[in-house]
């Protein structure tokens, strides 16, 4: 089964508003990934954060960790137009770097 | 800086025939190597990973088969291709444990 589960599964918000993407996973982590798809292009990479930390920013993004909830959260803020695309969590289930498990993502939609 | 190239872009092709999508990788050297498969809609599955040149890991019994005949070539290939092979494939490849995607390819089996 999926190791990463996004929340929600898509989010149509206005231009300017925050987004928050939530990611649940299932087994231990040494990091969490976030990742974004333009529709039809490759996946690029957001952010990442270690299990021993508990919050990152990242320009207008702001990722949290809660390794006790297993979940991790995204929030993009004063969102834009161009934000609109795919958000996907990945972690690495404690298997080291060499592969990770993506969620179903969350298909955010940021209206003009 | 590295660069990460896909082709074809997009490809359809019948039932039956054989398949080969290309990936190659610049400016970096040994890096670990993915194939992705995504349905419409939905998340990446993991279809193969390659820690070095002729080391193939397969994650999911399949019609697909991948070799790595150079540090920076992946090669996804089938005999046969089925309906259900029909898919966006993306390549990628890690750096500390971050991956980098190419563009992808659009495969319509048909």
């Amino acid at each position: 089964s999926q190791q990463g589960e996004e929340d929600p599964q898509a989010l149509s918000i206005q231009e300017g508003e925050n987004a928050t993407m939530n990611c649940s996973y299932k087994t231990s982590i040494n990091n969490l990934q976030w990742y974004r798809q333009n529709s039809g292009r490759g996946l690029v990479h957001l952010i990442l954060i270690r299990s021993n930390e508990r919050e990152k920013h990242s320009g207008r993004l702001r990722v949290t960790l809660d390794t006790s909830k297993k979940s991790s959260s995204l929030l993009i803020t004063a969102s834009r137009a161009a934000d609109t695309a795919s958000y996907f969590c990945a972690t690495d289930g404690g298997q080291g770097a060499q592969k990770l498990v993506f969620g179903q993502g969350t298909r955010l939609t940021i209206n003009p | 800086s590295q660069t990460i190239h896909q082709w074809p872009a997009t490809l359809v092709q019948p039932v039956g025939s054989p398949l080969s999508l290309e990936c190659t990788v610049e400016g970096t050297s040994n890096p670990n190597l993915y194939w992705y498969r995504q349905a419409a809609g939905r998340g990446l599955q993991l279809l193969f990973y390659s820690v070095g040149i002729g080391q193939i890991s397969s994650e999911v019994p399949q019609n697909l088969s991948a070799s790595r005949p150079q540090d920076r070539q992946f090669i996804l290939s089938s005999k046969k291709l089925l309906l259900s092979d029909s898919g966006f494939y993306l390549c990628a490849w890690s750096s500390m444990g971050t991956q980098y995607f190419g563009p992808g390819t659009r495969l319509l089996v048909l």
